[in-house]
């Protein structure tokens, strides 16, 4: 059972706007402003498309925002394109000794 | 342009140690800005953050890990190593090896492309 929580799978029709949640501790999300997000694509390595709540790496869409509020952070991909077909992981940094958790990833669908 | 290289066995035998190195290029284990990381995904799950290592050779091990686990590196070869004693079917995964930075860059940056180790008989 992974730390953080996430739901399983979100789908939406081209176009259309997604968010996923993620849910946590004050321990993790709460604690920290060190929220990150990768997209994998099948038989791919993660890809970091935010980092600290709601920053975007050079190269990524900005069509891919983040939030958080309390214990749960939040990715929100607007004008879903077919190439965002693909599992998504937050992570955080933790205070505890497990020093980095990840949710279970929530297989993006474009209709 | 930062690369990370894994290598290994991708066949490990119940109950012995699974090894496995990062080759880093493009940057400098040596560095005081960054971890170097080890993450693993078992077949169709989630990712797992295993351990990393700091520049001064300090550890930090998944707590489920840490009794098994041992990670090092090798500055004048500029790559860092994982092993894991007394392995089962539980360790068979894909392992990535990973940058994670310190404050405020705290997140994986770059990732090696991963390589599959089963644990079989």
């Amino acid at each position: 059972q992974s730390a953080l929580t996430q739901p399983a799978s979100v789908s939406g029709s081209p176009g259309q706007s997604i968010t996923i949640s993620c849910t946590g501790t004050r321990s993790d999300i709460g604690g920290y402003n060190y929220v990150s997000w990768y997209q994998q694509h099948p038989g791919k390595a993660p890809k970091v498309i935010i980092y600290e709540v709601t920053n975007r790496p050079s190269g990524v869409p900005d069509r891919f925002s983040g939030s958080k509020s309390g214990n749960t952070a939040s990715l929100t991909i607007s004008g879903l394109q077919a190439e965002d077909e693909a599992e998504y992981y937050c992570s955080s940094y933790t205070g505890t000794s497990t020093r980095v958790v990840f949710g279970g990833g929530t297989k993006v669908t474009v209709l | 342009q930062v690369q990370l290289q894994e290598s290994g066995p991708g066949v490990v035998t119940p109950s012995q140690t699974l090894s496995l190195t990062c080759t880093v290029s493009g940057a400098s284990i040596s560095s005081g800005d960054y971890y170097w990381s080890w993450v693993r995904q078992h077949p169709g799950k989630g990712l797992e953050w295993v351990g990393y290592i700091f520049h001064t050779g300090t550890t930090y091990y998944n707590p489920s890990l840490k009794s098994r686990l041992t990670i090092s590196m090798d500055t004048s070869e500029n790559h860092f190593s994982l092993k894991l004693t007394s392995v089962t079917a539980a360790d068979t995964a894909v392992y990535f090896c990973a940058r994670f930075g310190v404050p405020p860059r705290r997140h994986f940056d770059y990732w090696g492309q991963g390589t599959l180790v089963t644990v079989s008989s």
